[in-house]
């Protein structure tokens, strides 16, 4: 009865590959996030997503893309890996409206070698 | 643009003590939300903690506090009893009350160690 679920949890690929991380919530909420932390530890976020709706938008590569089919999925696909990609990429979801606090997944990491 | 404080990378805690983390803020939002994340070597990210700007008492949940200091913009988080599954990277994050998808923003994190 995972709350906010992430595939893959690791993921190892090669420089210029393109790659997907999938991210699914059976909390009913209805606004979905990406975050991304860094070798130092630092959380960014990265995208977030309101009804299936982009929201947020931070200043990201146009090499990734978010895509919310419904509101209980939201997958990043990232084309042409580079090697400053390499990080923990978690996804967390809320509910609007109220303390709206975030519910945060396990987090996928992904090296590019 | 809202920023984040953590002015310590690592304490330090004996079991059964008590450990104070700091952390402050910056920003020109009068209602907002705060809130403290537990990520323990799992790198499973835990909410600890939440604050509400509006609200002048200060949060509890069990042997974790906070002491919010509205004008100072702090928000410190005090651990009573420290155990060992404390050990952690705490982060402190912000959130603005209005919009309908408020981003998180964190702080740099403080590694907690708590030895026997």
């Amino acid at each position: 009865d995972t709350a906010v679920s992430q595939t893959p949890k690791y993921l190892v690929t090669q420089m210029g590959n393109d790659k997907s991380i999938k991210c699914e919530q059976n909390l009913g909420h209805d606004t979905m996030y990406w975050y991304k932390q860094d070798s130092k530890k630092f959380l960014k976020i990265m995208f977030s997503y309101n009804n299936k709706e982009l929201i947020i938008n931070e200043t990201v590569p146009n090499r990734f893309s978010p895509k919310s089919p419904d509101k209980a999925h939201l997958n990043l696909h990232i084309n042409s890996l580079e090697l400053g990609d390499s990080a923990v990429y978690f996804c967390a979801s809320s509910q609007s409206g109220g303390p709206r606090e975030q519910f945060f997944g396990p987090g996928t990491r992904l090296t590019v070698l | 643009a809202q920023t984040v404080t953590q002015s310590q990378p690592e304490m330090s805690v004996q079991e059964a003590e008590t450990v104070t983390l700091s952390c402050t803020y910056d920003t020109s939002e009068n209602n907002y939300y705060l809130f403290w994340y537990k990520q323990p070597p799992s790198r499973q990210m835990i909410l600890v903690i939440r604050q509400e700007a509006y609200k002048q008492q200060n949060a509890t949940e069990n042997r974790f506090s906070v002491n919010f200091q509205k004008a100072a913009k702090s928000f410190s988080l005090k651990i009573s009893d420290s155990q060992l599954g404390d050990t952690a990277m705490y982060f402190c994050a912000f959130r603005a009350y209005t919009g309908t998808a408020s981003k998180l923003t964190f702080g740099t994190g403080t590694r907690l160690q708590v030895t026997l």
